[in-house]
């Protein structure tokens, strides 16, 4: 099965912050890559697919670049609404795997 | 309104079974890819299972492969997942996900039900 290894595990920061979180698959997966935020006790919700395609009605501070094996998701300007664990998860083959999850606190 | 709802969740003793079903409201379900994801308390996300549009392909995380069937009834537009000789490390909440497009790929999963609990103990 491909790994994926999600860091920082956890991160603190403030309001406005640019905040970068990274994922490293152990083999290339080309762009087939998701990333999500989940907030305490609510389903995942999807933010960027095929590494860097924004899902309709998310705001433009997210962003995602990245292809192979390494993948980046970044916050332009931290919103008080964004503080809450974000994985990736890659989709290029069965078994898909998720990160270990980054936990966006506040600072 | 495209909606998944998630039922059959409970406590079950260890090498018990459980049944957990997904109804899908508001979108045409036999377009779609479907699949189960599981979060343990405290836990990070993990992938369960995928069944194809007709059911045709399956597809299991290994430590569920020879206990847990996904399947799917499109005429009453409803997933399930047959979970058989569970453990405590199944003990997660279960959510049923759809991928945001229709077709032969999935580009990960954006529709999300609210999950069930299953909770594997004696």
């Amino acid at each position: 099965a491909i790994r994926i290894t999600q860091s920082p595990s956890s991160l603190s920061a403030s309001t406005g912050d640019r905040v970068t979180i990274t994922c490293r698959a152990s083999q290339v997966i080309s762009s087939y890559l998701a990333w999500y935020q989940q907030k305490p006790g609510k389903a995942p919700k999807l933010l960027i697919y095929a590494a860097s395609t924004l899902q309709s009605g998310v705001p433009s501070r997210f962003s995602g670049s990245g292809s192979g094996t390494d993948f980046t998701l970044t916050i332009s300007c931290l919103q008080s609404e964004d503080f809450a664990t974000y994985y990736c998860q890659h989709y290029y083959s069965y078994p898909w795997t998720f990160g270990q999850g980054t936990k966006v606190e506040i600072k | 309104e495209v909606q998944l709802v998630e039922s059959g969740g409970g406590l079950v003793q260890p090498g018990g079974s459980l049944r957990l079903s997904c109804a899908a409201s508001g979108f045409t379900f036999s377009n779609y890819w479907m699949n189960w994801v599981r979060q343990a308390p405290g836990k990070g996300l993990e992938w369960v299972a995928s069944i194809k549009q007709d059911g045709s392909e399956k597809y299991y995380v290994d430590s569920v492969k020879g206990r847990f069937t996904i399947s799917r009834d499109n005429a009453k537009n409803s997933l399930y997942l047959q979970m058989n000789s569970l453990r405590a490390e199944d003990t997660a909440v279960y959510y049923c996900a759809r991928p945001p497009h229709l077709g032969e790929l999935q580009n990960g999963m954006d529709v999300w039900g609210q999950g069930t609990t299953v909770t594997v103990s004696s």
